[in-house]
């Protein structure tokens, strides 16, 4: 069955330096979301992404933070300049249509020190 | 701000039983409505989804909607250890928002 992936599980960094988290959709699927889910606390929307441009943000998702899908499978989230508030798990997704069933990821564990 | 809110537990059932769980969420015109279940560590993977009224059935799981009183619910029928989880309630507002709206969760425990 077709799943959503991403790498790496466990990424730790220092305050202030850039990071990557990288995900391949499900190939079929044309829209993408990131979610973030702080350590005890509900899973938050950061951004969604359809025909190369992104349709929805939230306001954590502010000038630190970018998104990239550099080629035909990867859907990437940049933070420029990380926080130690930016510590949480992210999860990708995606769906086939802008109100499917969105498709969850296992998660990249940022740590910010 | 939309807001979906769930009784945070942790419910206790035993093992056979059947666990009710509830989520009231704010926005009005929500279109559609999510199950997710979440080990602890890990991603929401779906239970199920609902989007008209009524009661919608998949195994031993039941999801029932009432958009009149903006209220879903998730039933689990012989409820197992393994169902032992945190159970996150998602809405889809639809209307040009592309987001899921996330409660909190209630953590469910099934005890043998």
């Amino acid at each position: 069955e077709p799943e959503v992936t991403q790498t790496p599980s466990h990424q730790v960094t220092q305050m202030g330096q850039e990071v990557i988290l990288h995900c391949v959709p499900i190939s079929n699927h044309l829209y993408f979301y990131w979610y973030r889910q702080i350590l005890g606390q509900k899973v938050e929307f950061l951004v969604s992404f359809y025909n190369n441009e992104i349709s929805e943000k939230s306001e954590i998702f502010d000038d630190q933070f970018s998104v990239e899908r550099p080629d035909g499978s990867n859907f990437t989230l940049k933070i420029r300049s990380t926080k130690l508030e930016d510590s949480a798990m992210y999860f990708c997704a995606s769906s086939a249509g802008a109100s499917d069933t969105q498709y969850f990821g296992p998660g990249t564990r940022l740590t910010v020190l | 701000q939309k807001e979906v809110e769930q009784n945070s537990g942790p419910l206790s059932v035993p093992e056979g039983a059947i666990a009710s769980l509830n989520c009231t969420y704010s926005d009005r015109g929500s279109q559609s409505f999510f199950w997710y279940r979440q080990y602890s560590g890990k991603s929401p993977e779906l239970i199920m989804f609902i989007y008209s009224n009524g009661d919608k059935e998949d195994g031993r799981f039941t999801a029932q909607l009432n958009k009149a009183s903006q209220y879903v619910s998730l039933l689990i029928r012989d409820s197992q250890p393994s169902d032992s989880a945190t159970y996150l309630c998602a809405v889809f507002s639809g209307a040009g928002s592309y987001q899921l709206t996330f409660g909190k969760g209630t953590k469910l425990s099934v005890i043998p």
